[in-house]
C-alpha cells in the first residue's frame, strides 16, 4: 500500500502570495493532520480533519485554512504569505480520530522570499 | 501553556551502548505518549507508544512512563550508527491533539 503522499515536494513563493498544499492519506485512514516544522523544532499542530470535519485547530492565524474531501484527501491553504511561513509542512494520517499513532508524508518544503 | 520538554542534545553514545532519551510534559491530563524518530531531511516515523505507567519493550527499544513525575523516557539498547537521528517525544492532550517536544539529536559513534 502507498504511504501518505504530499505535493508539491518543494515550493518557492514571494511574500503576499497564496499557496495550496495537498495530501493523500494512507488508504483506509480517515483522519488527516497538518503540521508546520521549522528547522530545529518539533512539529507545530495546525489542523486536524476527521470525516471531513475540522476536529482541531492550532495557534495559527486565519491566513491558514484547510479542508478534507470525500476521498479523505486534504488541502492546506496559506494566504498572504510571510517570510516566517517558510518551513516544512507535514501531513499525517491516522486510522481514526484521537489517535496518536500517525503516519507522516514526506512533507512540502515551502520557501517564502 | 501545554509543553513537552526535551534536551536538544546532541547526545553522543558509543556503538553498542544504551542510549537514554528523556522527556517531561506539563499537561497532567495527558494519557498517551509517543516517540518518533526523524532522520535529517526526512519526516517523523513512529517508534513507540505508551499509555500506562511502567515499561514497554519492543525489540531494542524500551519506553518508560511515570505519570506522577510527568516523565517519559526511551531507552535504545545495543545502539547502532543507524539509530543516529532526532528523537521527538509527543503527548496527546485532553483535546486529543499531539503536543511535540523539540527533539533530542542522538549521535551513535562507531
Amino acid at each position: 500500500d502507498a504511504g501518505v503522499t504530499q505535493s508539491p515536494t518543494h515550493l518557492i513563493k514571494t511574500r503576499g502570495q497564496q499557496v495550496t498544499l495537498r495530501c493523500s492519506p494512507i488508504s483506509g485512514h480517515k483522519s488527516v493532520s497538518w503540521y508546520q516544522q521549522v528547522l530545529g523544532q518539533g512539529p507545530q499542530f495546525i489542523f486536524q480533519y476527521y470525516e471531513k470535519e475540522e476536529r482541531g485547530r492550532g495557534n495559527f492565524p486565519d491566513r491558514f485554512s484547510a479542508r478534507q474531501f470525500p476521498n479523505y484527501s486534504s488541502e492546506l491553504n496559506v494566504n498572504a504569505l510571510l517570510l516566517g511561513d517558510s518551513a516544512l509542512y507535514l501531513c499525517a494520517s491516522s486510522l481514526a480520530d484521537a489517535v496518536g499513532e500517525q503516519f507522516f508524508g514526506p512533507g512540502t518544503r515551502l520557501t517564502v522570499l | 501553556q501545554k509543553e513537552v520538554e526535551q534536551n536538544s542534545g546532541p547526545l553522543s553514545v558509543p556503538e553498542g551502548a544504551i542510549a537514554s532519551l528523556n522527556c517531561t510534559y506539563s499537561d497532567r491530563g495527558s494519557q498517551s505518549f509517543f516517540w518518533y524518530r526523524q532522520y535529517s531531511g526526512k519526516s517523523p516515523e513512529l517508534i513507540m507508544s505508551i499509555y500506562s505507567n511502567g515499561d514497554k519493550e519492543d525489540g531494542r527499544f524500551t519506553a518508560q512512563l511515570n505519570k506522577a513525575s510527568q516523565y517519559v523516557s526511551l531507552l535504545i539498547r545495543d545502539s547502532q550508527p543507524s539509530d543516529s537521528a532526532t528523537y521527538l517525544c509527543a503527548a496527546m492532550d485532553s483535546n486529543y491533539q499531539l503536543i511535540w517536544g523539540a527533539g533530542t539529536k542522538l549521535i551513535i559513534k562507531p
